[in-house]
């Protein structure tokens, strides 16, 4: 069965690095997410990408994140200079179609970010 | 009012007990609802999903919609210590994103 894998499932990281977190969608899908979920609370949107471009994006993802589709396979999350609130699990996932039409959108097992 | 609400548990229930889970909302934009099982530290899996109102069956699963009260409802059937999770509803439509509620953690006890 088709599947989300995410790379790293676990880093550790000091305040202030950056850090890349990898995902491989499914792969004939079209769209792409990131979603966070910080220990205890709900899971929450950060940010939508298609067509090589970000179709939307949430108050979380300001600045220090940006996201990249380096080649036709790879989508990849990036936080520039990491703070202690960005410890979270960061899931990636991807649909074949606009989230909007569509209720299926499938998660990858998630990266789990710690900052020191 | 938040946009999802779930009520987070925990629900403890015996061994082939029926369980209902639920969520209410505040966005009438919302078409697409969802509900995903997540065990601890690992991804939401999709369980299934339903357009608009009405109800939908897989199996020991059955998701309903009303949304002329925005409420939606997850029944698992003849439930097993392996339904053990996190219960994660979700919601979608005008925008390219789901809002998720909260999350139930549910126990079935053998």
């Amino acid at each position: 069965e088709p599947e989300v894998t995410q790379t790293p499932s676990h880093q550790v990281t000091q305040m202030g690095q950056e850090v890349i977190l990898r995902c491989v969608p499914i792969s004939n899908h079209l769209y792409f997410y990131w979603y966070r979920q910080i220990l205890g609370q709900k899971v929450e949107f950060l940010v939508s990408f298609y067509n090589n471009e970000i179709s939307e994006k949430s108050e979380i993802f300001d600045d220090q994140f940006s996201v990249e589709r380096p080649d036709g396979s790879n989508f990849t999350l990036k936080i520039r200079s990491t703070k202690l609130e960005d410890s979270a699990m960061y899931f990636c996932a991807s649909s074949e179609r606009d989230i909007r039409f569509t209720g299926e959108l499938f998660f990858g097992e998630g990266s789990r970010l710690t900052v020191l | 009012q938040k946009e999802v609400e779930q009520d987070p548990g925990p629900l403890s229930v015996p061994e082939g007990a029926i369980v209902s889970l639920n969520c209410t909302y505040s966005n009438s934009a919302f078409q697409y609802f969802m509900w995903y099982r997540q065990y601890s530290r690992k991804g939401p899996e999709l369980l299934m999903y339903t357009y608009s109102s009405g109800n939908k069956e897989d199996g020991r699963f059955t998701a309903q919609v009303d949304k002329s009260s925005k409420y939606i409802s997850l029944f698992i059937r003849d439930s097993q210590p392996s339904d053990s999770a996190t219960y994660l509803c979700a919601m979608s439509g005008g925008a390219q994103k789901l809002v998720f509620g909260q999350g139930t953690r549910l126990t079935i006890n053998p």
